[in-house]
């Protein structure tokens, strides 16, 4: 089983709908993030949280929200869609030493 | 924070060993040197990580200069399945982390 789990993997969606991904890890790390992947291009880092009490904005974080509901469980929430949120969004999660540990990614149409 | 630059793509062919540097000229005193390796539609995997002088472990090989301006991933006998993107990461450490930018990456493609 992957050490990082994102649900769901794929989703297609209309403009204005709410959206949720989550994502859950076994690596008992307390710090986890989410990034998100265009074509072609490096990752951006959208939210990220040290710990269950501790959330931070990344360097794009306009029209996401985040929720810490346990060490374990960090979600990604887009309030409501819209096409250019179409991506692939990546959770991500580290210890103290840095080194970052991805999931297999949830990949989000908005039409 | 502390930018990477880092070749755009690079080629080379079965069982060579193929060295990608990586410029981090406003490196910050406790940032680390990581390096991912990411293929399509997967997330980055890592692969190794550095402070100083020269980390090796089962799958790369680190070196890292003196000034840690620059940093040089060394893959040896590179096979196909090593055909991916690779990132350079500088930040992290015990103050870090959320502070890994990645770039473009360097997109290696293994011929036979």
């Amino acid at each position: 089983d992957a050490d990082v789990t994102q649900t769901p993997r794929n989703r297609i969606t209309k403009t204005g709908k709410r959206i949720m991904l989550e994502c859950s890890q076994t690596k008992g790390h307390d710090r986890m993030y989410w990034y998100r992947q265009d074509p072609g291009l490096g990752l951006r880092l959208i939210y990220y949280s040290f710990d269950v009490k501790d959330i931070n904005k990344g360097e794009i974080s306009d029209g996401y929200s985040v929720s810490r509901q346990a060490q374990a469980k960090f979600s990604l929430s887009l309030e409501s869609a819209i096409p250019n949120q179409t991506a692939l969004y990546f959770c991500a999660t580290s210890p103290v030493t840095g080194e970052l540990f991805f999931g297999e990614g949830s990949r989000l149409t908005v039409l | 924070l502390a930018k990477t630059t880092q070749p755009i793509s690079m080629d080379s062919y079965e069982g060579q060993e193929v060295n990608i540097t990586c410029s981090h000229n406003n490196i910050a005193t406790n940032d680390y040197i990581t390096w991912y390796q990411q293929f399509p539609s997967q997330g980055p995997r890592f692969i190794i990580q550095g402070y100083k002088t020269k980390v090796t472990n089962e799958v790369a090989s680190l070196f890292i200069p003196a000034d840690r301006k620059s940093s040089t991933l060394s893959l040896p006998r590179v096979s196909l399945s090593d055909t991916a993107v690779y990132y350079c990461l500088v930040g992290g450490g015990l103050t870090g982390g959320f502070k890994t930018i990645f770039g473009a990456g360097t997109r290696l493609f293994v011929k036979a």
